[in-house]
């Protein structure tokens, strides 16, 4: 079975602030990670996986196999990343079936 | 292009009845996802098609919940004899398909049974 655990239901910083957001995940297979974001009045919409390794709005996110994480991170959060976020897990190898597993997602507050 | 879209936004049922969701996923996409939000959850998977095909209904609570895709585009997610535990947000999510493809989710139906 998989499984995508978040913690922390809110996380409130001061804009300028650096950000963690903790994603760990149960899987048996090789799995891809990602990470979600609902803005305000929006649909969710893909932020970052983990195969691009990019970084995106300055948010970056490692898979650390040992400690089966995927935390996001952003060394000086701005008032517009205050959103819903949430970890979500496909297999790699369930080919086109590439169903999400999600996290119950974190709120990020970020005040002026 | 426009991205995936869903109707109706919103629906309030009353108990008993049957409902129906109605999904269009962007032109050209062969992989089409219905998932299942409660509130304060993260989506959970209800069912997957690659065109016509269901090919994984594994998540569909129960025998009430029926979808289809009968030409390969427009989906419809059917709910039937409507429970009050049914009251969640339906989201839609549709991808071209191949194994690295991201993704596009709709902005989903909020279902409301009383």
């Amino acid at each position: 079975a998989q499984r995508v655990t978040q913690p922390e239901k809110l996380l409130s910083v001061f804009k300028g602030a650096p950000v963690e957001l903790k994603c760990n995940y149960s899987y048996s297979g090789s799995p891809e990670l990602f990470w979600y974001v609902q803005y305000s009045r929006q649909r969710l919409q893909l932020l970052l996986r983990h195969i691009s390794r990019e970084s995106i709005k300055g948010f970056t996110a490692d898979l650390n196999k040992g400690e089966t994480s995927f935390h996001l991170k952003k060394p000086f959060a701005q008032e517009e990343d205050s959103a819903m976020y949430y970890c979500a897990l496909s297999g790699l190898a369930s080919g086109a079936n590439s169903k999400l597993t999600f996290g119950k997602g974190i709120t990020l507050s970020v005040r002026p | 292009g426009a991205g995936v879209s869903q109707s109706p936004r919103y629906k309030v049922a009353k108990r008993g009845q049957d409902v129906a969701l109605r999904c269009d996923p962007i032109s050209g996409h062969v992989s089409l996802f219905w998932y299942q939000q409660a509130l304060g959850q993260g989506p959970e998977f209800l069912t997957y098609f690659q065109n016509e095909a269901q090919l994984d209904k594994s998540g569909l609570p129960s025998d009430r919940f029926f979808a289809e895709r009968p030409e390969g585009s427009v989906s419809t997610l059917k709910i039937q004899r409507t429970q009050q535990e049914d009251s969640a947000v339906y989201l839609c999510a549709s991808s071209s398909g191949s194994l690295t493809e991201t993704q596009y989710f709709g902005p989903g139906t909020r279902l409301l049974v009383l």
